[in-house]
């Protein structure tokens, strides 16, 4: 049963240029979150997603910043115009969305903006 | 006031010891608890569930103390590879939301 995938691990843009990552949860898992990190800093809620519908973005910056999970393929997170200050790691989880289930991880994307 | 607490620490403990960590949660109504274990620029692996009725993993303790409003982990015997930051975790599963705390880091020295 694979985990939680991210993909890419390492991703480099430049400013202005757009960045791209993906995560596919675990086999019946229908719930996503993405979180960012920065360095030496701990982990921030950006937004919570099931299946084609988002159920939370309160931790979402309001302007560039996009995700969507739809009904086929992985939870896509879209940063438009990168910009230096969003160089960070972003981790994906996944849960079944049942009662007192727990959060699995992926390896997260590290992203680096020139 | 935030949902999870934390003591940032680090604690630096020599290996043997016993070290033990603290969250505090504001809302009242979460239901499910985690200790969380990260390591340097990795991703947040489940050490454990906290239980009601406290709970035991080896050498990890977590218990419970929904009156205060608090969680706690100790780990006895300390390794050098406990070395790492911890993270509480809480669950308000009428919202199936997950909050952090800010992580305790520990650092064990040899």
């Amino acid at each position: 049963n694979a985990g939680v995938m991210q993909n890419p691990r390492h991703l480099v843009r430049r400013r202005g240029q757009e960045a791209r990552l993906r995560c596919s949860p675990m086999k019946g898992h229908s719930h996503v979150y993405w979180y960012r990190q920065l360095p030496e800093e701990g982990l921030k809620f950006m937004v919570y997603l099931q299946k084609e519908n988002i159920i939370d973005e309160s931790g979402m910056p309001k302007e560039r910043f996009s995700a969507e999970f739809p009904k086929e393929g992985p939870s896509i997170l879209r940063i438009q115009q990168v910009v230096r200050g969003d160089s960070a790691a972003y981790f994906c989880a996944s849960s079944p969305g049942l009662t007192n289930e727990k959060l699995f991880f992926g390896s997260g994307t590290q992203l680096s903006v020139l | 006031r935030k949902e999870v607490e934390q003591d940032p620490g680090p604690f630096n403990v020599p290996e043997g010891a016993t070290v033990a960590f603290n969250c505090t949660y504001s809302n009242s109504a979460s239901q499910s608890f985690f200790w969380y274990r990260q390591d340097c620029r990795k991703e947040p692996k489940l050490l454990m569930s906290v239980y009601s009725s406290g709970n035991e993993d080896g050498r990890f303790t977590a218990q419970l103390n929904r009156a205060s409003q608090y969680i706690s982990l100790l780990i006895r015997d300390s390794k050098l590879s406990d070395s790492a930051t911890y993270l509480c975790v809480v669950n308000r599963d009428s919202f199936n939301k997950f909050y952090f705390g800010s992580g305790t880091k520990l650092n064990v020295k040899p």
